[in-house]
């Protein structure tokens, strides 16, 4: 079975600093893909960043990037220049192996960024 | 706006009442999918839709929840004989028939169940 472990509950970090949030993964799938969710106060998933198990790249996308390790089953988001905005919680997710399943998500960790 | 849109955003039911709740995706997006977040958890999922078809249902929490797409647009999630452990966040998701199955949520509807 699939299964998304992110074991920060709660992360504290100072504006422009950069920050990264820890996810692990375990699947038995060759093919799946990784994603990363925002999701303010307001309570809305915002969709952040995406890296399939054949990217050999790690995405980025903005102040985004993922830092993939496939032999460690790990995913984990960087967050570079951090900003207020950036205060939410951040969920780690995978799909199996075709497009169109669903989602499996982690318990997500609290970001805290100050000024 | 174009993005996925969730009605009522908030619901207060009693227990023992049926309640629906009402999904539009994106136009272009041929999959809807319904998840439920309790506090301090992350999305769960219960049911999926490609048009019009309900292609996965076996998570669904039980025989007390019901899906439908009827014309493969929007979609309604219905919750008969609410128990107060149905409380939490109802999120809709959608995505498009290509691409990498990211999904785009809507801003969820939060049932409460007195």
């Amino acid at each position: 079975a699939q299964k998304i472990t992110q074991t920060q509950p709660g992360m504290f970090v100072q504006e422009k600093e950069a920050v990264t949030l820890d996810c692990t993964y375990d699947t038995s799938d060759q093919s799946y893909g990784l994603f990363w969710y925002k999701q303010p106060s307001s309570g809305e998933m915002i969709f952040l960043i995406y890296q399939g198990s054949y990217d050999e790249q790690n995405a980025t996308e903005g102040r985004y990037s993922l830092n993939f390790q496939k032999a460690r089953k790990s995913a984990n988001l960087v967050i570079s220049a951090s900003q207020l905005g950036d205060s939410a919680m951040y969920f780690c997710a995978m799909r199996a192996n075709q497009a169109g399943t669903a989602l499996i998500f982690g318990k997500g960790t609290t970001l805290s960024v100050s000024s | 706006d174009t993005g996925v849109s969730q009605n009522p955003r908030h619901k207060i039911t009693k227990r023992g009442q049926n309640v629906t709740f009402r999904c539009d995706p994106i136009s272009e997006h041929n999959r809807l999918y319904w998840y439920r977040q309790t506090l301090g958890q992350g999305p769960e999922f219960l049911t999926y839709f490609q048009n019009e078809a309900q292609l996965e249902k076996s998570r669904l929490l039980s025989d007390r929840f019901s899906a439908e797409r009827p014309k493969g647009s929007f979609s309604t999630l219905e919750i008969q004989r609410t128990e107060q452990g149905d409380s939490a966040m109802y999120l809709c998701a959608s995505s498009p028939r290509t691409g990498n199955n990211e999904q785009f949520f809507g801003p969820g509807t939060r049932l409460t169940v007195l």
